[in-house]
Order: structure tokens, then sequence, then C-alpha cells
């Protein structure tokens, strides 16, 4: 099994500033890594695939990079409805989610 | 609109049984694979099942190997989630998502459904 960590746990950072979060595998994924943002009470939402694509309706703000075993979801300028957990998800076998990073108001 | 909308969930005892629906709209759904993820309470995702666009295909999580059952109907446009021997680590919200390139069984999930919570208590 492929296990991804993430960090930090939480960030901690106020509406405009610049969020910048990381995914580690266990072991080389290529790009097969994609990114999600879980709101209290919802569904995850499908922010980026294969590393670097926004998915469908995804504002510019949110970008991802990476590629072997190092993963980064960069959040440009937060805005109030940011706030929220991010997980990380790999496909380059049967699926597994990292620990989630926890993004709150400052 | 494209969505899911799960159902089936509740309270089971322990070494019961039950099973969940993903009743899906909006697209073709037999052309897309389809799988399970699910999320214990205050807790992150877990993978549970998948299964391929044609049926034909199907994979579970170390978990629930054995326990659980994937199958789908795509004349209904519905995919299922039999559930056997429940033990209280199953206790969880499930939800149906959608793979999003549609015939990858292993693959980023670009539609979820809001969920449906199962109880494994006594």
């Amino acid at each position: 099994e492929i296990v991804l960590t993430q960090s930090p746990v939480t960030l901690s950072l106020s509406p405009g500033e610049r969020a910048t979060l990381s995914c580690r595998a266990s072991q080389s994924i290529s790009t097969y890594l994609a990114w999600y943002q879980q709101k209290p009470g919802q569904a995850p939402r499908l922010l980026i695939y294969d590393a670097s694509n926004r998915a469908t309706g995804i504002p510019a703000r949110f970008s991802g990079s990476g590629s072997g075993t190092d993963f980064t979801l960069t959040i440009s300028s937060l805005e109030p409805e940011d706030f929220a957990v991010y997980y990380c998800q790999q496909r380059n076998n049967w699926p597994t989610f990292g620990p989630g990073t926890k993004v709150d108001i400052k | 609109e494209v969505q899911l909308v799960e159902s089936g969930g509740g309270l089971v005892q322990p070494g019961g049984s039950l099973r969940l629906s993903c009743a899906a709209s909006g697209f073709t759904f037999s052309t897309y694979s389809m799988t399970w993820v699910r999320q214990a309470p205050g807790m992150g995702l877990e993978w549970v099942s998948a299964i391929r666009n044609n049926g034909g295909d199907t994979h579970y999580g170390d978990s629930v190997q054995g326990r659980f059952t994937v199958s789908r109907d795509n004349s209904k446009n519905t995919l299922y989630l039999q559930m056997n021997s429940l033990r209280a680590e199953d206790t969880a919200v499930y939800y149906c998502a959608r793979g999003r390139q549609g015939h990858i069984i292993s693959d980023a999930f670009d539609i979820w459904g809001q969920g449906t919570m199962v109880t494994v208590s006594s």
C-alpha cells in the first residue's frame, strides 16, 4: 500500500495570504495525485488531478505541482471560503488518501 | 445536473448486514467506473471499493475484503454496496463517487454524493 503523508497538520493563515500544502508518497507515483477540499458536513470536492490539472470550475488561485514522491498544493491568495481540510489521494495503485491538512483562520 | 444520491444507511448491530445504494443521474452511468469512500466520525477519507464501468472488475480495501461486495445495475443507473459482518469500526459516512476518466478503475473522483451514515452499535 502506498502511504501518503501530509504536512503541516494545521496551517493557520489570514485571508489574502498564500497557502502551501505538502503531500509526500512512500514510493514514486509519477503524477497520479489528486487534491480535494472538504468543508464540515460536505462531501469532498476535487480540486486538482494528475498533480497539476485543475478540475472543472476550480478557481485559478488553486495550483498543484510535483511528481514522483513530493507534491504541493498552493492557494495563491486565500479567500474566506478556502478555509477547510485538504486531502491528497494517489491513484498509482489502489487509491489511498493522505490524513489531511486543515487550513484555518489565524 | 450531474448527481449522485446515496441511501440505505442506518443503525445496525455488530455482525449485521446493510445494503447501500447510489442513484446516478445527469450522465451516462454505464461509461464510468464508480467507487465507495468512507469517513469515520472526525477522521479522514478511506477508499473502500471500486467497480469498473461494465461491472466486470471489482476491488476492495484490505479492511473490507471478504465482507463487502460492490455491484451495479447500469439499466437502473445505480451502484450498490452490500456490507456483511459489520463491525463497530465500519461506522462512517459512506460516499459514492465517480471516476473522472470513465473506464479507469483507479482514478481521481470528480463527482461525489452527499453521503449516507452507517452506525454499527449494539
